[in-house]
């Protein structure tokens, strides 16, 4: 069946540090990947999403790269701010009108100034 | 409303009592998702609904949990007879378009967070 598999955390950074939280994936055929976000006390947020191989999904300063070969779905951002603080989830949804979104565990980062 | 309102925010039931979780989506939206969240965990599908019709319900843990959309807008998902490992966060979330495709983004209430004791 489809699954994320996300780094676990949590992460701790400095402020301005750089940023990667691993995402792979398996699922059959050619889903749509996400991530999305949750601030403290706050719903989840849609962060980024790439519908195909080799596109790039970016957003306030985050990106992630579709790599179908490696079936990986990296978020990276260059330089961290204390307002990142949240838990991060990577998600998949198999290219079906119907289908779920299936979702890793998540991956809380802190950021510290 | 602005956005995905969920009702109560937090519930403390006693074990065996019955609970029901109220999702009002995005006025128009006419896909409707109930998740559940563990602590610890990511949201895991439950339910899905088109308008007033229930697609798919593959994710519901046990003939315990019902939900319904009788008017394709509010959805209440109920828990007969909860158990301690009923507690978690469940999430309801709503879309314009149908299921999951491309272009579709998913809006998600804050949840509604189950205790039981």
């Amino acid at each position: 069946g489809n699954s994320v598999t996300q780094m676990e955390g949590p992460v701790t950074l400095s402020e301005e540090a750089f940023l990667t939280i691993n995402c792979t994936y398996t699922a059959t055929g050619y889903p749509s990947l996400f991530w999305y976000v949750q601030y403290p006390g706050e719903g989840l947020q849609l962060l980024l999403k790439a519908t195909k191989a080799d596109d790039k999904g970016s957003n306030k300063g985050f990106e992630a790269t579709y790599r179908k070969e490696t079936t990986s779905f990296h978020l990276e951002k260059g330089s961290v701010q204390v307002s990142d603080s949240a838990v991060y989830f990577c998600a998949l949804s198999a290219y079906s009108g119907n289908t779920p979104l299936v979702f890793g565990k998540g991956t809380r980062l802190s950021v510290i100034a | 409303g602005a956005g995905v309102s969920q009702s109560p925010r937090y519930k403390v039931a006693k074990r065996g009592q019955d609970v029901a979780l109220r999702c009002d989506p995005i006025s128009g939206h006419v896909s409707l998702f109930w998740y559940q969240q563990a602590l610890g965990q990511g949201p895991e599908f439950l339910t899905y609904f088109q308008n007033e019709a229930q697609l798919d319900k593959s994710g519901l843990p046990s003939d315990r949990f019902f939900a319904e959309r009788p008017e394709g807008s509010v959805s209440t998902l109920k828990i007969q007879r909860t158990q301690q490992e009923d507690s978690a966060v469940y999430l309801c979330a709503s879309s314009l378009a149908q299921g999951t495709l491309s272009g579709n983004t998913i809006y998600f209430g804050e949840g509604s967070w189950l205790t039981v004791v």
